[in-house]
């Protein structure tokens, strides 16, 4: 069974430009998340899907940063404008249900320059 | 909201026994997960506790009191391939019926040496 798939797995951009991360989560699983993740940090939720519906978005910034999943699957984060202080792990994590145990993608590790 | 708490680092030596505590608060308390790192990669789920006891799953086991807001993972007969981050994860009861969200604490940077 193909696990969670993230892409890409890293990514250098110049700040003020904007960044776009997609997620293929696990075949059959209704949660979706997007965690951030600083070096030496537990990873911090931004969004959680439930199907096609984001239901807990509150540590989402919402000035600059968006998120869809369309039909229920794949979901894509995107930031625009990206900040210096972005410069993080980009997690991605689905689960059969809310609260399941989350299987975690490898991750898109952002640097703004 | 929640209240994660673990060690930041601990160090052990190959073979020998390590305890990683994790204390929490939080309100709607539904479970708590371990989950292990290594630098660079994913986290990987280890263990799951939602009533008080030890589950024990071959070289690791994790404890949970609920009354006391305390996990603890146990590592036993360490290897050097154990050395990595190990996160406590808190799963409890957000708005709406049936739903909840999961937390996670820090972590705690496990380094086995010879």
């Amino acid at each position: 069974e193909a696990g969670v798939v993230q892409s890409p797995r890293y990514k250098i951009i110049e700040k003020k430009q904007p960044v776009a991360f997609w997620c293929n989560p696990i075949s059959g699983h209704n949660t979706l998340y997007w965690y951030l993740q600083n070096l030496g940090q537990g990873p911090e939720l931004l969004i959680r899907y439930e199907n096609e519906e984001a239901v807990d978005d509150s540590q989402l910034p919402k000035d600059r940063f968006s998120a869809e999943r369309l039909k229920g699957v794949d979901s894509t984060l995107k930031i625009q404008p990206a900040e210096l202080g972005d410069s993080a792990v980009y997690l991605c994590a689905s689960s059969p249900w809310t609260g399941s145990e989350a299987f975690f993608g490898q991750g898109t590790r952002l640097t703004v320059v | 909201g929640q209240n994660i708490d673990q060690p930041t680092e601990m160090t052990a030596t190959e073979g020998a026994i390590v305890q990683i505590n994790c204390t929490y608060q939080t309100s709607g308390f539904n479970g708590l997960f371990w989950y292990q790192q290594h630098a660079g990669e994913a986290p990987t789920f280890l263990s799951y506790n939602v009533l008080d006891g030890l589950e024990e799953k071959g070289r690791f086991s994790s404890f949970l009191s609920r009354s006391k807001g305390y996990s603890y993972l146990l590592l036993k007969e360490l290897q050097m391939k154990d050395s990595a981050s190990y996160l406590c994860a808190v799963r409890d009861s957000a708005s709406g019926a049936g739903s909840y969200q999961l937390t996670f604490g820090k972590g705690t940077k496990l380094s086995v040496i010879p």
